[in-house]
């Protein structure tokens, strides 16, 4: 397994459309997140699941938002009549929570334009 | 809730030391971590310290936490035009059921040959 996988890792979309985003975390972890990154900003938490079940939810992730994890494995998120405010880098990382160093892998993002 | 600070840049000459800071407010912080990020691509894990340690060391690495001022430092030694970058600091709140991270703003280190 050679890391934390996304995809698209890049998407342009008019205002209104919906689009979605999947993420593949690093196999064995069963802990999986997600962050929204702005231009000049470190990432903000959104949300995360801990095998199929999603935990915590930030309030950044309004009703537009909607993520899943349904196998446990590799996770979506979708983005509802998305917004010209919704235009960032949207990460996901993954975590082995045995490890009590906590520490997260994150994928390479996907870049969310909308225009 | 926790908010962690950074200084948003740094600028040293090639083979000179780095010297990157944080600040955070949550004395009962568990773990700190640097994380590297490169134009267009997600975050690399370069290391983490444990609340109870003042000091790591990791090759060209040196994580130093000042838990009394709430200080956290990234010292890279011999620094390298590969590592210009963006630095994030985060912490893992005593708060958090979850492990979600918190982030600072970041700090763009640029090295000059």
């Amino acid at each position: 397994d050679t890391g934390v996988s996304q995809d698209p890792r890049h998407k342009i979309t008019k205002r209104g459309q919906n689009v979605t985003f999947r993420c593949d975390p690093i196999s064995e972890h069963n802990r999986l997140y997600w962050y929204r990154q702005t231009l000049g900003q470190g990432p903000e938490f959104l949300t995360y699941f801990q095998n199929e079940a999603q935990l915590e939810k930030s309030r950044l992730l309004s009703d537009r938002f909607s993520a899943e994890r349904p196998k446990g494995s590799f996770s979506t998120l979708e983005i509802q009549r998305t917004e010209q405010g919704d235009s960032a880098m949207y990460l996901c990382a993954s975590s082995n929570p045995d490890i009590p160093s906590g520490e997260q892998y994150f994928g390479p993002g996907t870049r969310l334009t909308v225009t | 809730g926790e908010d962690v600070e950074q200084s948003l840049f740094l600028s040293v000459r090639e083979g000179d030391s780095s010297v990157i800071n944080c600040t955070y407010t949550d004395s009962s912080s568990t773990y700190l971590y640097w994380y590297k990020q490169e134009p267009g691509a997600g975050l690399q894990l370069l290391t983490y310290i444990f609340s109870n340690m003042d000091m790591k060391q990791d090759q060209r690495l040196t994580v130093l936490l000042n838990k009394k001022d709430k200080h956290l430092s990234l010292r890279i030694a011999d620094t390298q035009t590969g590592d210009s970058a963006i630095y994030f600091c985060a912490v893992y709140p005593p708060y958090n059921q979850g492990g979600k991270l918190i982030f600072g703003q970041g700090t763009e280190l640029s090295v000059k040959p």
